[in-house]
């Protein structure tokens, strides 16, 4: 299984902040990796799939990057409908797999 | 609009079974791989099954596999979970989703399955 890890757990920042999540893997794969956006009491709702392919509907303020075993989420300009909880999934291998998640948090 | 719609999930006591349903509109159903996602309460999120647009390919987490069976069909546009031998460590609030094989990118509202005597 390829296990995922997101650093940090918590991130506190503020309006107009530049946010930076890491996600790493166990094992190495190329594109097959999404991010997700979820607030409390919510479905999940997807950001970015392919590591940078941003989802229609989504704020460009949102990227994605990475390679191998390191991906990451920059969210340039946070605005307040920003404050939620990150995941990024593998889709390389089965079983699909998270991260544990990244609370953005004020 | 495109909606999912899961049913099913309850309380039920260590060993037994319940069988959820998630409903779909809106979509062409069945060109869509599907998948089961739960989230453990105050949790991250975890991948159970899905299955292919034809039925003829599944998959499970390790962690469920002969206990959960996953299922279609598309004459009724639903997803259905059989989840038999229930644990502890099941309860949880369940998501089916729609699976573009590129990430999940339609969930249900989630069904909530408590396992507890």
């Amino acid at each position: 299984d390829i296990q995922m890890t997101q650093s940090p757990s918590t991130l506190s920042a503020s309006v107009g902040d530049r946010v930076t999540i890491t996600c790493r893997a166990s094992q190495s794969f190329t594109n097959w990796l999404a991010w997700y956006q979820q607030k409390p009491g919510k479905a999940p709702k997807v950001l970015i799939y392919e590591v940078s392919t941003v989802e229609s509907g989504v704020p460009t303020r949102f990227s994605g990057s990475g390679s191998g075993t390191e991906f990451t989420l920059t969210i340039s300009n946070l605005q307040p409908d920003d404050f939620a909880t990150y995941y990024c999934q593998q889709y390389n291998s089965y079983p699909r797999t998270f991260g544990q998640g990244t609370k953005v948090e004020i | 609009e495109v909606q999912l719609v899961e049913s099913g999930g309850g309380l039920v006591q260590p060993g037994g079974s319940l069988r959820l349903s998630c409903a779909g509109s809106g979509f062409p159903f069945r060109t869509y791989w599907m998948s089961w996602i739960r989230q453990l309460p105050g949790r991250g999120l975890e991948w159970v099954a899905n299955i292919r647009d034809d039925g003829r390919e599944i998959h499970y987490v390790d962690s469920v596999k002969g206990r959960f069976t996953i299922s279609r069909d598309d004459a009724k546009s639903s997803l259905y979970l059989q989840m038999n031998s229930l644990r502890a460590e099941d309860t949880a609030l369940y998501y089916c989703a729609r699976d573009r094989g590129r990430g999940f990118d339609i969930y249900g509202q989630g069904t909530m399955v408590t396992v507890s005597s």
